[in-house]
């Protein structure tokens, strides 16, 4: 049983780019959870999707950050117009459910911006 | 809101001396807590969970975890350290049911000298 999966693992983008963040959740998973750990950062939350829905997305930021978690496929996380602040690593995570469930992480994007 | 305080940045152990790692929450029911470890430039593991029942909890390569409710911690211990024990230390809170959207530690680094 594979885990979750995000792909790229390094991704560099110019400031002005846009950023595209995948990620694959664990078998059986319908619920994904994006982080974000800045440098020397404990992980911070900044959304939680479900199949075609967006459940909370309190913790993305109001401007250039959208998520998505489509029928088919993996969830996406995109940034436009990249900034030198977001660089980060980005984490999803997954769970079965949301009630008592543990969630997994996959092993994290590190976006660079130049 | 929840809250989660790791009081030490950094620690140095020598391999075979045991181990403890302060967590302290704030939440205001019966939170669900957790420890995870993250290596350079990898992803999480889960070391183990806290939800209910005996506070002493076990988890994966020899850590425990004590949930203290009079004192709202959660330290995690192990009792001889190894050399690969060296890493980043996470404490986290799941807030109520949806032990998903989880606040972090900022984390502790454990070096193990030889």
């Amino acid at each position: 049983n594979a885990g979750v999966m995000q792909n790229p693992r390094h991704l560099v983008r110019r400031r002005g780019q846009e950023a595209r963040l995948r990620c694959s959740p664990m078998k059986g998973h319908s619920h994904v959870y994006w982080y974000r750990q800045l440098p020397e950062e404990g992980l911070k939350f900044m959304v939680y999707l479900q199949k075609e829905n967006i459940i909370d997305e309190s913790g993305m930021p109001k401007e250039r950050f959208s998520a998505e978690f489509p029928k088919e496929g993996p969830s996406i996380l995109r940034i436009q117009q990249v900034v030198r602040g977001d660089s980060a690593a980005y984490f999803c995570a997954s769970s079965p459910g949301s009630s008592g469930n543990t969630i997994y992480f996959g092993e994290g994007s590190w976006l660079t911006v130049v | 809101a929840q809250s989660v305080t790791q009081p030490d940045i950094h620690i140095t152990v020598s391999e075979g001396a045991s181990l403890e790692l302060r967590c302290n929450y704030s939440y205001g029911a019966t939170p669900y807590l957790f420890w995870y470890v993250q290596s350079p430039g990898q992803g999480l593991q889960l070391l183990l969970k806290y939800f209910s029942g005996d506070t002493l909890v076990q988890g994966i390569k020899g850590f425990e975890a004590e949930f203290k409710r009079s004192q709202s911690s959660f330290n995690l211990r192990k009792p001889s350290v190894h050399w690969s024990d060296a890493a980043e230390y996470f404490c986290a809170v799941g807030a109520g049911k949806t032990a998903s959207k989880l606040t972090f530690g900022t984390g502790t680094r454990l070096q193990v000298t030889l």
